[in-house]
């Protein structure tokens, strides 16, 4: 099983569109998760950060469920500049590295 | 953005030739990451480093090494360079002294191809 898991997609929808991603990872003593954004051809972005109690950022809300390792992003009212790969990362449990293990990425393709 | 200069952005070489990227970071953060990315692979840790001469594996650590003699300068060398090291090759840092849950930010990418 690998570590961190995401739908590959590609998930296509219309301007306007509510769009959620999922992800599940396995180890449960992970601590600090994640959601990237990466355009075609460049570097991965922070998107935002995800807390136990959930967050909200303008237009995008991350969850975490630690019951079920599963954590989820949520684009509401989607634009065509939303369309990039969405990467879901979870810390790697270990001695203070900072190592950060990355899902293989969700594809967005947001059309008019 | 995070001050992270990779260098160079593009190159092409031939198999067998040595090979050395550079990655520069002007936030003086004690750690620094090598990655490199392939298509159905997504991003794989390769080298990381936690201080000045300070360096670990990752998990695709096999013909690749580091170096890092100063903070700002994590260099990755790819002593025979092979086609299957043709990749998209990312640095990234982060502030993990401030504790564990530090996100990573990324450099532009070194995009290397082996003939």
């Amino acid at each position: 099983r690998k570590e961190v898991e995401q739908d590959p997609g590609p998930f296509n929808v219309p301007e306007g569109a509510t769009v959620a991603f999922n992800c599940t990872y396995s180890n449960s003593a992970s601590q600090s998760f994640f959601w990237y954004r990466q355009d075609c051809r460049k570097e991965p972005k922070l998107l935002m950060s995800v807390y136990s109690s959930g967050n909200e950022d303008g237009r995008f809300t991350a969850q975490l469920n630690r019951a079920s390792q599963y954590i989820s992003l949520l684009i509401r009212d989607s634009k065509l500049s939303d369309s990039a790969t969405y990467l879901c990362v979870v810390n790697a449990f270990s001695s203070n590295t900072g190592k950060l293990i990355f899902g293989q990425g969700t594809t967005l393709q947001v059309k008019p | 953005d995070a001050g992270i200069t990779q260098s160079p952005r593009h190159k092409v070489t031939e198999t067998g030739t040595p090979v050395t990227l550079r990655c520069h970071q002007t936030e003086n953060h004690r750690y620094m990451y090598w990655y490199r990315q392939d298509p159905g692979h997504g991003l794989r840790l390769i080298h990381y480093s936690y201080g000045v001469k300070d360096t670990d594996k990752g998990e695709v650590s096999d013909g690749y090494s580091v170096s890092r003699s100063k903070t700002e300068d994590f260099l990755l060398t790819l002593e025979s360079a092979t086609s299957s090291q043709t990749s998209v090759y990312f640095c990234a840092i982060s502030n993990t002294d401030r504790g564990d849950n530090q996100p990573q930010h990324f450099g532009d990418g070194t995009r290397l191809s082996i003939l």
